[in-house]
């Protein structure tokens, strides 16, 4: 098992400029889970997939953000025109789900972005 | 609107000191609730979860948490703690077949030696 893993782990950019992260799931999970945590703050929900169906987003991602899963195995989250707001820990999760219509989602590493 | 509060921020006890942490959820329907901890350096990670049945649950590492319908409640709780258990901890709560996550804020748990 080797675990949700995330791409880069750290990224530092400037504002204005445009960031992709990469998140690969456990293989046999077919969910998917993108949350964003601050400092000092626990993760906030910010867009998830069933497969490669994107089924919900949050309204904390605006139209800067955009989230793919193209075959239904690893994810990107895009933000274009970055703010210094934007600054975050980027948190994958995955899970498939269990008998009785339970779910247990497994995190990744996170991908801390700094936008200076 | 949903929330999921933790009562203190930072906790700070010494080994083998006893440890309760407070989560209350304010949502009248079905839950799943969930402890996560996060280590020093390392990625969040499940501590226990409930999902039905025995309101009193075990997890990793000593740890248990007991689900009280009535107060909106689940609560942490270990009997004696190691200077390993320092870390955050969080409480999640799901309200939808989706599964998606709310956490609480957090609690710093800091146990000296």
């Amino acid at each position: 098992d080797t675990g949700v893993s995330q791409d880069p782990r750290h990224k530092i950019t400037k504002r204005g400029q445009n960031v992709t992260f990469r998140c690969d799931p456990i293989s046999e999970h077919n969910r998917l889970y993108w949350y964003r945590q601050t400092l000092g703050q626990g993760p906030e929900f910010l867009t998830y997939f069933q497969n490669e169906a994107q089924l919900e987003k949050s309204r904390l991602l605006s139209d800067r953000f955009s989230a793919e899963r193209p075959k239904g195995s690893f994810s990107t989250l895009e933000i274009q025109r970055t703010e210094q707001g934007d600054s975050a820990m980027y948190l994958c999760a995955s899970s498939t789900l269990l008998a009785g219509g339970y779910n247990e989602q497994f995190f990744g590493p996170g991908t801390r972005l700094t936008v200076l | 609107a949903q929330s999921v509060s933790q009562h203190n921020h930072h906790v700070i006890l010494s080994e083998a000191a006893s440890l309760e942490l407070g989560c209350n959820y304010s949502y009248g329907g079905t839950v799943n609730l969930f402890w996560y901890v996060q280590y020093p350096g390392q990625h969040l990670q499940l501590l226990l979860k409930y999902f039905s049945g025995d309101p009193l649950v075990k997890g990793i590492k000593g740890f248990e948490a007991e689900f009280i319908k009535s107060k909106f409640s689940f609560n942490l709780r270990k009997p004696s703690v190691q200077w390993s258990d320092t870390a955050e901890y969080f409480c999640a709560v799901t309200t939808d077949s989706w599964g998606k996550l709310q956490f609480g804020a957090g609690t710093q748990v800091v146990v000296t030696p």
